[in-house]
């Protein structure tokens, strides 16, 4: 079974509009964390957020906020503000378990995003 | 400045060669590991280490092989076992002292086998 699924191949955007990108996962761990990450046409990857599932709040960087509903195992990206340099490729992730487990990550499919101007 | 290192950036091989794929790091980190990335796809893990002189096999480590012999330095060799071998090839390592320590990545190897 899929661990983490992002259910939409590629997304658009217009330029300074927000966008929401899908995420969903499958656990049944108390303890895990959720990250999302950046994959720019160069193929690095850049750390954008993340949400314990501990976290009360929503967890939010700047221009990324994270809409976290535990109970629906929904961990959605939110891009306020688009930007043409926002066009790439996002990833979401999942930490299961105690850290004396490591921090071994699973990854979702990934979601192309393009910012149209 | 700190960071990962993969070197090369691209590298051509022809079927049946062994090849290694460097990574080194100068975050001090504890842990590194090796991700697989196919055209459109997420990654996927091959190999994670912990500590030095500690590996343990991710999700498709068949046909690969690992040493951790310094806490900088996590090489990747790609055997001749490996069946499909061209992919794109990422190093990470992070902290693991606290759940939100993310992992740093290197800027990857494009390995060709033909």
């Amino acid at each position: 079974a899929q661990k983490i699924t992002q259910t939409q191949p590629g997304m658009f955007v217009q330029e300074k509009e927000a966008v929401t990108l899908d995420c969903t996962y499958d656990t049944s761990d108390q303890s895990y964390g959720l990250f999302w990450y950046k994959q720019p046409s160069s193929g690095e990857m850049i750390f954008l957020i993340y949400q314990g599932s501990y976290d009360e709040q929503n967890a939010t960087e700047g221009r990324y906020s994270l809409n976290f509903q535990k109970a629906r195992k929904s961990a959605n990206l939110v891009i306020s503000a688009s930007q043409l340099g926002d066009s790439a490729m996002y990833f979401c992730a999942m930490r299961e378990g105690p850290m004396e487990y490591g921090n071994k990550l699973v990854f979702g499919a990934g979601t192309i995003l393009r910012v149209k101007s | 400045d700190g960071g990962i290192t993969q070197s090369p950036k691209y590298l051509f091989r022809k079927e049946g060669q062994n090849v290694t794929l460097s990574c080194e790091q100068n975050l001090n980190h504890d842990a590194m590991y090796w991700y697989r990335q196919d055209p459109g796809q997420g990654l996927r893990l091959i190999y994670y280490s912990q500590i030095v002189n500690d590996f343990q096999k991710g999700d498709i480590a068949e046909g690969y092989s690992v040493s951790r012999e310094k806490k900088e330095s996590f090489p990747l060799t790609v055997t001749s076992a490996q069946k499909n071998p061209t992919a794109f090839y990422l190093c990470a390592s992070s902290a693991v002292r606290r759940r939100e320590d993310e992992q740093y990545f290197g800027p990857g190897t494009r390995l060709t086998v033909t």
